[in-house]
């Protein structure tokens, strides 16, 4: 069974402009979670998708907001770009068997590494 | 707010020997889940191991065990038989039972050493 992948993996994009991550979760799973990791700030919680709905927010400005198609693929943009937003995203997949937690494991992507110059 | 902290920024180990990463966690919940993630310099994110709060037993796959300490909220890692393939940044992270979001600590990076 393919993995989660995401596209694209690297990308380059300057201040102001906007950008749009891809994530396909491993066939089957229902729930996709997005992750921001720089040097800084470590792994930090961006949202979480089920059923198209989000389920679940991190701390994050409204610049940055996602949404789940009905085959479970999800999508990240992330608008008007600063020199911060420089980080690996992260994108991970659960199976999500109800609309409950229960004993779900996260598998992630291989990211997408986003240089804002 | 639940926090997880990994004191070792780097670990050194020689290969074959045994090391054992350290990680506590705070928090108020009594249901959650605890887990080991390795990341290669690939930055692919692999799942090591898993522990379920409710579960006395302490989880162990292969060469990795765990040491589980519900009650001083602490949950290190140990790896045996140490290879060249394990050298890694490996995180700590937590998990509540209502959601998915995982919290991370800050990684401790393993070298191993031929």
């Amino acid at each position: 069974k393919a993995g989660v992948t995401q596209t694209p993996r690297y990308l380059i994009k300057t201040r102001g402009q906007q950008v749009t991550l891809s994530c396909s979760p491993i066939s089957g799973h229902r729930s996709v979670s997005w992750y921001q990791q720089t040097p800084g700030q470590g792994l930090q919680f961006l949202f979480e998708y089920f059923s198209e709905t989000q389920r679940n927010k991190g701390n994050f400005p409204g610049r940055f907001s996602g949404r789940q198609f009905s085959n479970s693929r999800s999508e990240m943009n992330v608008s008007t770009l600063e020199l911060g937003d420089s980080a690996l995203y992260l994108c991970a997949s659960s199976l999500a068997l109800t609309s409950g937690m229960g004993e779900e494991t996260q598998y992630f992507g291989p990211g997408t590494r986003l240089l804002v110059l | 707010a639940q926090t997880v902290t990994q004191s070792q920024p780097e670990m050194s180990v020689q290969e074959a020997e045994t090391v054992t990463l350290s990680c506590t966690y705070d928090t108020s919940e009594s249901d959650y889940y605890l887990f080991w993630y390795k990341q290669p310099p690939s930055r692919q994110m692999i799942l090591v191991i898993r522990q379920e709060a409710y579960k006395q037993q302490n989880a162990t796959e292969n060469r990795f065990s765990v040491n589980f300490q519900k009650a001083a909220k602490s949950f290190s890692l140990k790896i045996s038989d140490s290879q060249l393939g394990d050298a890694a940044m490996y995180f700590c992270a937590y998990r509540q039972d209502s959601n998915y979001q995982l919290i991370w600590g800050a990684g401790t990076k393993l070298i191993i050493k031929p």
